[in-house]
């Protein structure tokens, strides 16, 4: 199966600062590759996701790029608010209907 | 809006009690999928459904046993609760086959006692 790993496992940062998380995939065959933010008490939510077919994608202040020849994808978060503070699960699809997900990362916006 | 909902926010269970966890979707999914959420563990797929009756393995699935008898629902079910089970439940639902998108539900965490 497919195995996803993310580093670093908790991140600091000065509001207004940039964020960014990375994680690596193993299987080769994986294409979709989807960002999720968790809250404190809340569900996972999806902020963002990328197809192997596209390098970067961009939605206001967060982006994702993908490197499938290195197998690692991005998520960069701009100009940090103290909302952007959740952990976020990276994952892979593989499989018709299956996601791996990375153990998370602890984002902590400094205000 | 994609809505997922769980029976249980929070279920206090002893040893050795059966325990049923439900998961209701409305948006006609035909996949759906239990995981169990632990600190530092990320977010590990027990069991998952891609159709009625229908049901794979994921990578934790001893201990556990999964129903759905019908496509809105899928059941977790604990046949015999033990101390290591205690941790947070999240149900999922996706669309069909390739669709990698997954709607959570709210959680329900579980303590064994």
């Amino acid at each position: 199966g497919e195995n996803v790993e993310q580093h670093p496992s908790t991140l600091s940062v000065q509001e207004g600062d940039s964020a960014v998380i990375k994680c690596t995939y193993s299987d080769s065959a994986s294409n979709y590759f989807p960002w999720y933010k968790q809250e404190l008490g809340k569900r996972p939510q999806l902020i963002i996701d990328i197809r192997s077919n596209v390098g970067e994608k961009k939605d206001q202040r967060i982006a994702v790029t993908l490197n499938k020849t290195a197998k690692h994808f991005s998520l960069h978060i701009t100009e940090t608010q103290p909302e952007d503070s959740a952990v976020y699960f990276c994952a892979a699809g593989y499989g018709n209907n299956r996601l791996a997900f990375g153990k998370g990362n602890q984002v902590v916006v400094i205000p | 809006d994609v809505k997922v909902t769980q029976s249980s926010r929070y279920l206090v269970k002893r040893t050795g009690e059966k325990v049923f966890l439900e998961c209701v979707q409305d948006m006609d999914h035909e996949n759906m999928f239990w995981y169990r959420q632990d600190p530092g563990l990320g977010l590990r797929l027990i069991y998952f459904s891609y159709d009625v009756k229908m049901k794979e393995k994921g990578d934790i699935p001893e201990g556990y046993s999964v129903s759905r008898e019908k496509k809105e629902r899928f059941s977790l079910i604990l046949e015999s609760a033990s101390t290591n089970q205690t941790s947070m439940y999240l149900c999922a639902s996706s669309e069909g086959q390739g669709a990698y998108e997954q709607y959570f539900g709210p959680g329900t965490r579980l303590t064994v006692t």
